[in-house]
């Protein structure tokens, strides 16, 4: 099956400054992509996706990028604001295996 | 936007007891679905694929005769934990894919089951 690895486990940046948050995957099938932001208790927050036929894409302040020879994807957020801090979870494949988790922290 | 319904949203019970978990999706059909457990301070695992009309697929490691899933019309999916014990404690979220473009994936709201 597939496995994703996610780095780092934690992440503290200044306000301002931008974010990364890298993730592996094995399964070199694998098509969708989606990054999730998840509260205590909560569905998990889909806040952006990129499909294999794309090398990257921008929502705004958050951008994920693709490469599928090397099988990583990354999450970018730029600008970063207080309300960013969060637990993110990137995934990959049909069946959806989630990476292990980032907990980002933004210092004001 | 698509909707996946999921009840209860927290479920506490005694040791031995069975508890039945429901997801539904209300206004799309899904014909496979996936039931996921997540515990404090980790990731979301996959326990198993339900398939609409057809037995669910398990994960290694995840009891079958434990999480009985069945899945028996194309918007309604549930998971019973049987003879529950405090390690079953957990978070369990389903999630379907919109059948007709399988473009988006939704999840339901997510059950916290507490067993004593």
């Amino acid at each position: 099956g597939e496995n994703v690895e996610q780095h780092p486990s934690t992440l503290s940046v200044q306000e301002g400054d931008s974010a990364v948050i890298k993730c592996t995957y094995s399964d070199s099938a694998s098509n969708y992509f989606p990054w999730y932001k998840q509260e205590l208790g909560k569905r998990p927050q889909l806040i952006i996706d990129i499909r294999s036929n794309v090398g990257e894409k921008k929502d705004q302040r958050i951008a994920v990028t693709l490469n599928k020879t090397a099988k990583h994807f990354s999450l970018h957020i730029t600008e970063t604001q207080p309300e960013d801090s969060a637990v993110y979870f990137c995934a990959a494949g049909y069946k959806l295996s989630f990476g292990a988790g980032t907990t980002v922290t933004v210092r004001a | 936007g698509a909707v996946v319904s999921q009840h209860p949203s927290r479920v506490i019970c005694k040791s031995g007891t069975s508890v039945k978990i429901e997801c539904r999706s209300l206004d799309f059909q899904a014909t496979t679905m996936f039931w996921y457990r997540q515990f404090p301070k980790q990731s979301l695992m996959l326990m198993a694929t339900s398939n609409e009309g057809s037995k669910a697929t398990y994960e290694q490691g995840v009891e079958k005769d434990k999480f009985l899933i069945n899945h028996a019309s194309l918007t309604l999916s549930t998971l019973t934990v049987t003879s529950a014990h405090p390690e079953d404690s957990s978070f369990y979220i389903c999630s379907a894919w919109d059948s007709t473009t399988n473009e988006k994936l939704f999840f339901g709201s997510g059950t916290q089951l507490s067993v004593l």
